[in-house]
């Protein structure tokens, strides 16, 4: 089965410049995860959606970052203004949901570098 | 909340030789899981081996197994018989029984395998 997808691979943008990221998770996952995953840190929950509803999103920078997932398939993380600090790999993650044990799948990531 | 602490920014190892990378994390919930990642440069996160709480064995894939001591919340992953394929960030990682957006990971071991 294909993988999670992402695009772009990498993005170099300057402070104040707006950004997007696109994500497709597996074919069939309910739940879709974005992750902000620093230079030497472990990757940290941004926002997750269950289909097309936000479940959490309570480490979301909302002043600049946005996130929507309109049909429950694909989904778009969007930095307007970025920053400085925004510079990072920003990771996609899905698995099928449900209550039982299932896999976190991830995708290759999309890293950005702010100047 | 529940934190991750990976204590080992990097570790080394020589090839065919077993190395241990150690992690610790805080919980006051009993039902839990815990999950090892693998990270190579530039490539995708993928899993390598998950324990999960309730269960007294120590999880084993291959040649990566864990120590997993539930009481003292430790939960180390060993490598076997080293390969350069092995060469990663390895992060160790947290996830909620009760809550499956609940996943914490640690700040990452990078593990570097001599030839």
């Amino acid at each position: 089965e294909a993988g999670v997808a992402q695009s772009p691979r990498y993005k170099i943008i300057e402070k104040r410049q707006s950004v997007a990221f696109w994500c497709n998770p597996i074919s069939g996952h309910a739940t879709l995860y974005w992750y902000q995953q620093i230079l030497g840190q472990g990757p940290k929950l941004l926002i997750q959606f269950q289909n097309n509803g936000v479940v959490d999103d309570s480490q979301l920078p909302k002043d600049r970052f946005s996130a929507e997932r309109l049909k429950g398939v694909d989904s778009t993380l969007k930095i307007q203004p970025a920053k400085l600090e925004d510079s990072a790999v920003y990771l996609c993650a899905s698995l099928t949901g449900g209550r039982s044990y299932n896999e976190q799948f991830f995708g290759p990531g999309t890293r950005l570098t702010v100047l | 909340a529940q934190t991750v602490t990976q204590s080992q920014p990097e570790m080394s190892v020589q090839e065919a030789e077993t190395v241990t990378l150690s992690c610790t994390y805080d919980t006051s919930e009993s039902d839990y899981y815990l999950f090892w990642y693998k990270q190579p440069p530039s490539r995708q996160m993928i899993l390598v081996i998950r324990q999960e709480a309730y269960k007294q064995q120590n999880a084993t894939e291959n040649r990566f197994s864990v120590n997993f001591q539930k009481a003292a919340k430790s939960f180390s992953l060993k490598i076997s018989d080293s390969q350069l394929g092995d060469a990663a960030m390895y992060f160790c990682a947290y996830r909620s029984w009760y809550n499956n957006n609940d996943m914490r990971f640690g700040a990452g071991t990078r593990l570097t395998v001599k030839p």
